[in-house]
């Protein structure tokens, strides 16, 4: 079954400590992965996605088809960092697209 | 943020009473999607509309009805069969397969 697994439900960092957010698929097929945020009291957003290879507000993430993994990463982590963030895998079945979301991770980014 | 709108933003329903959430885009997007939010859960699939009067089940469609009468419009009803209705419901929208999903600012359903 088409699964995406977020394995750490909070992460508590310090301002300008790396953060590593954690994002496993299970899917046969050629995967698109995303990554979603959303900060407080906004819409959920889309942060980066894995097609386009860029880094968005200093955070990368790389797909590992070997590993089955897309985390998310950033060096030096900010406070405005603090949000949820979801990672999310595209299927296509029958013709219809649709994402799959993990179950999210909180980070905190402390000051 | 504009382009997608729900209402309304807070929804409070007796049980036994149906309820209608609304979602209305104008992005001209082909596709709409109805989440469920909860703690813990992360967001889980109700139903979702490719193209004007068509739509499929998601993964818990059970309880929930959808219509697709128009591009703009994907209105969700929580039906008095859905054993547990109390949750934080998002409508979201994109243009093709592969797209960014864009969402609307949610809708937040409390059964009384």
């Amino acid at each position: 079954a088409q699964r995406v697994t977020q394995p750490e439900k909070l992460l508590s960092v310090f301002k300008g400590a790396p953060v590593e957010l954690k994002c496993n698929y299970s899917y046969s097929g050629s995967p698109e992965l995303f990554w979603y945020v959303q900060y407080s009291r906004q819409r959920l957003q889309l942060l980066l996605r894995h097609i386009s290879r860029e880094s968005i507000k200093g955070f990368t993430a790389d797909l590992n088809k070997g590993e089955t993994s897309f985390h998310l990463k950033k060096p030096f982590a900010q406070e405005e960092d603090s949000a949820m963030y979801y990672c999310a895998l595209s299927l296509t079945q029958g013709g219809s697209e649709k994402l799959v979301f993990g179950k999210g991770m909180k980070l905190t980014v402390n000051p | 943020d504009g382009g997608i709108t729900q209402s309304p933003k807070y929804l409070f329903r007796k049980e036994g009473q149906n309820v209608t959430l609304s979602c209305e885009q104008n992005l001209n997007h082909d596709a709409m999607y109805w989440y469920r939010q909860d703690p813990g859960q992360g967001l889980r699939l109700i139903y979702y509309s490719q193209i004007v009067n068509d739509f499929q089940k998601g993964d818990i469609a059970e309880g929930y009805s959808v219509s697709r009468e128009k591009k703009e419009s994907f209105p969700l009803t929580v039906t008095s069969a859905q054993k547990n209705p109390t949750a934080f419901y998002l409508c979201a929208s994109n243009q093709f397969r592969g797209d960014t999903q864009y969402f609307g600012p949610g809708t937040r359903l409390t059964v009384l």
